[in-house]
């Protein structure tokens, strides 16, 4: 019953093609995020969302498209993926309301780009 | 925007012994501050929280500290076990913008 839940866990992808990296969260939180995680950066924000339709760009979205098509997904799209790119990313969710920010992760994708 | 600097990136203790893992943060109107723990192959989970106004939180053998005026924050370790072997992030939101910003994270390992 985990409340966020990615899809591949594991990727590869080779230069030049596209790869769409999915998110679901049963949070009803309207805030999902999508970082990447590499070594001695920490995770770094690439886009996130306030709710269904709505994408923003996050601290490094270049390279990186994303999409929310409802409450309870959100997905992140490389449309022409880069070996710069291998990664391991995280879909989080949160409140958008004043409580305390706090937000929950999914398991994290693997994506290896050849 | 924010910028989030945690030290140190290693952290090699024995088992009983003590830790100390600190972030400092820039943006004076940063309010919320997280600690998460990402075991080896996992996702993060919140381990604790603490707000401006609180100051001090204690919980699952770990204390943080929050010291606004050098815009600090630290979780201390009393007496490391095994099972607390996991890289440790801390997080900061400032200004109630609903994004977090992450430190650079130190990985922890406690000897038995």
């Amino acid at each position: 019953e985990a409340a966020v839940t990615q899809s591949p866990r594991n990727k590869v992808a080779v230069t030049g093609g596209k790869v769409t990296l999915s998110c679901n969260q049963t949070n009803n939180h309207n805030n999902m995020y999508w970082y990447r995680q590499d070594t001695g950066h920490g995770l770094r924000l690439i886009h996130y969302s306030y709710g269904a339709g709505s994408t923003e760009k996050g601290d490094i979205p270049d390279g990186y498209k994303a999409s929310r098509p409802s409450q309870e997904n959100f997905s992140l799209i490389l449309e022409l993926a880069t070996p710069s790119q291998t990664s391991v990313y995280f879909c989080a969710s949160g409140e958008s309301w004043g409580v305390s920010y706090e937000q929950y992760f999914g398991p994290g994708t693997r994506l290896t780009v050849l | 925007g924010e910028q989030v600097e945690q030290r140190p990136p290693h952290l090699s203790v024995r088992e009983g012994d003590s830790a100390v893992i600190t972030c400092t943060y820039t943006d004076p109107n940063s309010y919320y501050f997280f600690w998460y723990k990402q075991e080896p192959g996992a996702s993060l989970q919140l381990l604790m929280k603490v707000f401006s106004s609180t100051e001090i939180n204690e919980g699952q053998g770990f204390t943080v500290l929050l010291n606004k005026k050098d815009k600090r924050l630290s979780l201390n370790l009393t007496a490391a076990h095994p099972g607390d072997s996991a890289a440790y992030f801390c997080a900061v939101n400032s200004g109630g913008n609903n994004k977090l910003t992450f430190g650079q994270g130190t990985v922890l390992s406690v000897i038995p």
